[in-house]
């Protein structure tokens, strides 16, 4: 059973361009969170989405932030439009249930230059 | 405020215990949980407590729950070089978020 993967690790945008990261959970998962890491901070909560439902999007940037996560296919975070102030690193987790365990993916780790 | 608060910077020479503290919010939650992570990587859970436990040993792991000071800390026993990393403490408020700590980032040096 692979873990959470998340594609790319890294990526790199120059300013005004979109990013996109991708999310697949684990087999059998169908909640899964964001989280950012700014550097040399903890984790914030960003979204929690079960499938083809955004449940809580109380971390979620009022702008240019959008998350998905449809019935087939991995859970997508989209940035539009990002500055420098975007670069960190994301992480999703899944869980088999609303208050299981969250098993956490590598990251990826965005650079906007 | 959510707000999880831990000291920044831990260094210990190997074979010594360490000791990570954190300050938690909200009375609420259910969980306490400490995760590990490495350079470059996720995080790891390492260990959680059930918020009407006040100590749960894991190997070398001691996690400690003081309720009534909103006090939880990991204890790791005979401390290894690889356990070099950043721990967050994290709570989970009635809600189905994680709020992290800050981490603190352990050294242990030979």
């Amino acid at each position: 059973n692979a873990g959470v993967m998340q594609n790319p690790r890294h990526l790199v945008r120059r300013r005004g361009q979109e990013a996109r990261l991708r999310c697949s959970p684990m087999k059998g998962h169908s909640h899964v969170y964001w989280y950012r890491q700014l550097p040399e901070e903890g984790l914030k909560f960003m979204v929690y989405l079960q499938k083809e439902n955004i449940i809580d999007e109380s971390g979620m940037p009022k702008e240019r932030f959008s998350a998905e996560f449809p019935k087939e296919g991995p859970s997508i975070l989209r940035i539009q439009q990002v500055v420098r102030g975007d670069s960190a690193a994301y992480f999703c987790a899944s869980s088999p249930s609303r208050d299981g365990e969250q098993f956490f993916g590598p990251g990826t780790r965005l650079t906007v230059l | 405020g959510e707000d999880v608060e831990q000291s920044l910077f831990l260094s210990v020479r190997e074979g010594d215990s360490s000791v990570i503290n954190c300050t938690y919010t909200d009375s609420s939650s259910t969980y306490l949980y400490w995760y590990k992570q490495e350079p470059g990587a996720g995080l790891q859970l390492l260990t959680y407590i059930f918020s009407n436990m006040d100590m749960k040993q894991d190997q070398r792991l001691t996690v400690l729950l003081n309720k009534k000071d909103k006090h939880l800390s990991l204890r790791i026993a005979d401390t290894q070089t690889g356990d070099s990393a950043i721990y967050f403490c994290a709570e989970t408020p009635g809600t189905d978020k994680l709020i992290f700590g800050t981490g603190t980032r352990l050294q242990v040096f030979p």
